[in-house]
């Protein structure tokens, strides 16, 4: 059974075209991440909730964002993608967020082209 | 700031063969270390981890040795088979608190040929 789960599984969008890309979960667990991850480079984190507090990684374009409506559901909203947008999201959780054995939950990825 | 290298692949290897993956990192004081897999079509999955000097983890017939002097997590299996055809992924978690986040290598692909 899935307990992370992302929605589409490929997702087409035109340059500028705002998008959304969604994740769900069923593990309840406090802290939510996306993440982006182009062709053949390390999975980049690009922020995370713990509950409802939002952690904005530095680097972060403006462009991308997020919200988290309730415990179980996260949104990447991309206001205006470009090309170098085009990438696979991964959504994870974990149940605190830190510790040494704590460890990330992730979905199947969302594959989003830009045109 | 943190940072996790693997070698470059693709691994292409007959079933029953020896498998070494390896990863080195960067961190200041003494990160948590994992291998993270990815099978196609799926999210990636916690492998294996350990959490201090010298300690061993292991999963699945995969073994990897946290090893501080050469700041090193090399992946080990002494006989793959196809089923182990996945991309893997070295990481490191940091310093500990709400912040820590979690950094990858590149990954690798690794394909097992019957």
């Amino acid at each position: 059974d899935a307990m992370v789960i992302q929605n589409p599984r490929y997702q087409v969008t035109q340059f500028g075209k705002p998008v959304t890309l969604s994740c769900s979960q069923t593990l309840n667990h406090n802290v939510m991440y996306w993440y982006q991850q182009k062709s053949s480079q390390a999975p980049k984190l690009l922020f995370h909730y713990y509950d409802k507090d939002f952690n904005n990684e530095a680097d972060t374009p403006d462009n991308f964002q997020s919200r988290r409506p309730n415990t179980s559901f996260c949104f990447l909203d991309i206001r205006s993608p470009g090309l170098g947008d085009a990438a696979m999201y991964l959504c994870a959780t974990s149940r605190v967020g830190w510790g040494p054995n704590e460890k990330l939950f992730f979905g199947s990825g969302t594959q989003l082209s830009v045109l | 700031g943190d940072s996790v290298t693997q070698m470059e692949g693709p691994v292409t290897l007959s079933e029953e063969a020896f498998l070494t993956i390896n990863c080195t990192y960067t961190a200041t004081g003494y990160p948590s270390l994992f291998w993270y897999v990815q099978y196609p079509g799926e999210g990636l999955q916690l492998l294996l981890k350990a959490t201090k000097a010298d300690d061993k983890g292991s999963n699945k017939g995969f073994e990897a040795t946290y090893r501080k002097e050469t700041t090193s997590f090399h992946l080990e299996k002494g006989s793959v088979q196809v089923s182990d055809s996945a991309v893997y992924f070295c990481a490191l978690r940091g310093l500990a608190g709400a912040n820590s986040k979690l950094t990858f290598g590149k990954g690798i692909t690794l394909s097992v040929r019957p």
